[in-house]
């Protein structure tokens, strides 16, 4: 009974250096996103994707890639990170039938120095 | 283009009243609530779609003016439990994004004995 599972949990990266984040879910669900929260900004979205294989930009893409290459998985790629991009990201998924509820994973604590 | 939310913050006394609003500048689709306790990811409250339904569940009520591209959360008799903060998710009208659901910058609500 998993839900929404991100990895890793916390990471310290310095500038410029890359990395991933994993989201995967068991839920079957169409819809993932990925958020970043910081303190007084609320849950700003930077990118979802409502499939296997597509993707779209939220309102705060830049500096960010994404990819859904199997319906379970959407990961979340840094390519050059910057102090900027220091935040607690969160990924969800879901379906828009239904309740239309949204699943989170615990979030995943990015720093970088 | 996120949703606006106010107030920012509520202090309340055990058994008092609460609203928090929530309002677009764009035609919304529905309208979806979401509280988040300090630490924890956020947690599904409720979905309201364009149609000016009104749903509640326990002491925990909402409203979605589609005219006024507005919604109310309404927190009767506040309980310790309802300490966290609040976020109000929208979905746009129009297909043009679909399954886009970007956040306000959430209420801080805080429940005192």
């Amino acid at each position: 009974n998993a839900g929404v599972t991100q990895t890793p949990k916390f990471r310290v990266l310095k500038t410029g250096q890359s990395m991933t984040l994993l989201c995967a879910q068991d839920m079957n669900h169409e819809y993932m996103y990925w958020y970043r929260q910081d303190p007084g900004m609320g849950l700003r979205l930077i990118h979802y994707s409502v499939g296997e294989g597509t993707t779209a930009k939220g309102e705060v893409p830049d500096g960010y890639n994404v990819s859904r290459l199997k319906k379970q998985n959407f990961l979340l790629g840094l390519e050059s990170a910057a102090p900027s991009q220091t935040s607690v990201y969160f990924c969800a998924s879901g379906q828009l039938s239904g309740t239309g509820e949204l699943f989170f994973g615990e979030g995943s604590r990015l720093t970088v120095l | 283009q996120q949703p606006v939310q106010s107030p920012q913050a509520v202090i309340l006394r055990e058994g008092e009243d609460a609203v928090i609003n929530c309002s677009s500048s764009k035609a919304l689709y529905s309208v979806h609530w979401y509280r988040q306790k300090h630490g924890e990811a956020p947690v599904f409250l409720m979905i309201l779609l364009k149609g000016g339904e009104q749903k509640g569940h326990d002491k925990i009520s909402a409203s979605f003016n589609e005219k006024k591209q507005q919604s109310s959360l309404y927190l009767t008799a506040s309980q310790l439990s309802y300490s966290g903060t609040y976020f109000c998710g929208t979905r746009l009208a129009g297909g043009t994004s679909y399954g886009k659901l970007t956040f306000g910058q959430g209420t801080i609500l805080t429940v005192h004995p």
